[in-house]
């Protein structure tokens, strides 16, 4: 069954702002990952957070993680073009399970 | 110089046809996967092979056979293609949690 849902399912913004996604997901989790695919193209990943931290960074991305929500959710900040993409969310249960990715969410950055 | 590549990039044939897709990764990785993306962008694992040996064989029609000669390749052989596995199937890799993909092998079934 599907882990993962993301929200919003698509957004459009103006380069320089900030974006947000979030994912929700519905069960115990050891990991939460974050992959970009761009149009006609396989995903790539961006982030991983496990289950025992709550923020990491990298680069212009910002995920957080909250296990009591579970929830958890991917800020890029100053947009750029480029980064118009879909963003997928994985969840890994325990180790060799499958990831578990949700439907995305389609991320237009105009110039 | 590509880490996971696939053949063919596009495929289109007829119903009731058998059709293979080819994966090879030169990462060095132990671990691929074969995963089916639908047409609402809907990724779902299909299998996924350890060494060469199968460790995780999702709800998938007996008309789906991966075969790993060794663990830099992967192949997917579909026999009797329906309308339905039309997708893009994507091939990856990895050695821990980090999965690195292929490009996708768009099929379209008349």
């Amino acid at each position: 069954s599907q882990q993962g849902e993301e929200d919003p399912q698509a957004l459009s913004i103006q380069e320089g702002e900030n974006a947000t996604m979030n994912c929700s997901y519905k069960t115990s989790i050891n990991n939460l990952q974050w992959y970009r695919q761009n149009s006609g193209r396989g995903l790539v990943h961006l982030i991983l957070i496990r289950s025992n931290e709550r923020e990491k960074h990298s680069g212009r991305l910002r995920v957080t993680l909250d296990t009591s929500k579970k929830s958890s959710s991917l800020l890029i900040t100053a947009s750029r073009a480029a980064d118009t993409a879909s963003y997928f969310c994985a969840t890994e249960k325990a180790g060799n399970t499958p990831l578990v990715f949700g439907k995305g969410t389609r991320l237009s950055v105009i110039a | 110089d590509t880490a996971v590549s696939q053949t063919p990039k596009y495929l289109v044939t007829q119903m009731g046809n058998d059709k293979s897709i080819k994966c090879e990764q030169n990462l060095g990785h132990d671990t691929m996967y074969w995963y089916k993306q639908d047409s609402k962008k809907f990724l779902k694992i299909m299998f996924s092979y350890n060494n060469k040996e199968l460790i995780i064989n999702e709800t998938v029609p007996n008309r789906f056979s991966p075969k790993s000669p060794d663990k830099a390749h992967l192949n997917l052989h579909i026999n009797s293609l329906e309308l339905g596995d039309s997708a893009v199937y994507f091939c990856a890799s990895s050695e821990r949690e980090t999965q690195y993909f292929g490009p996708g092998t768009r099929l379209l079934v008349l």
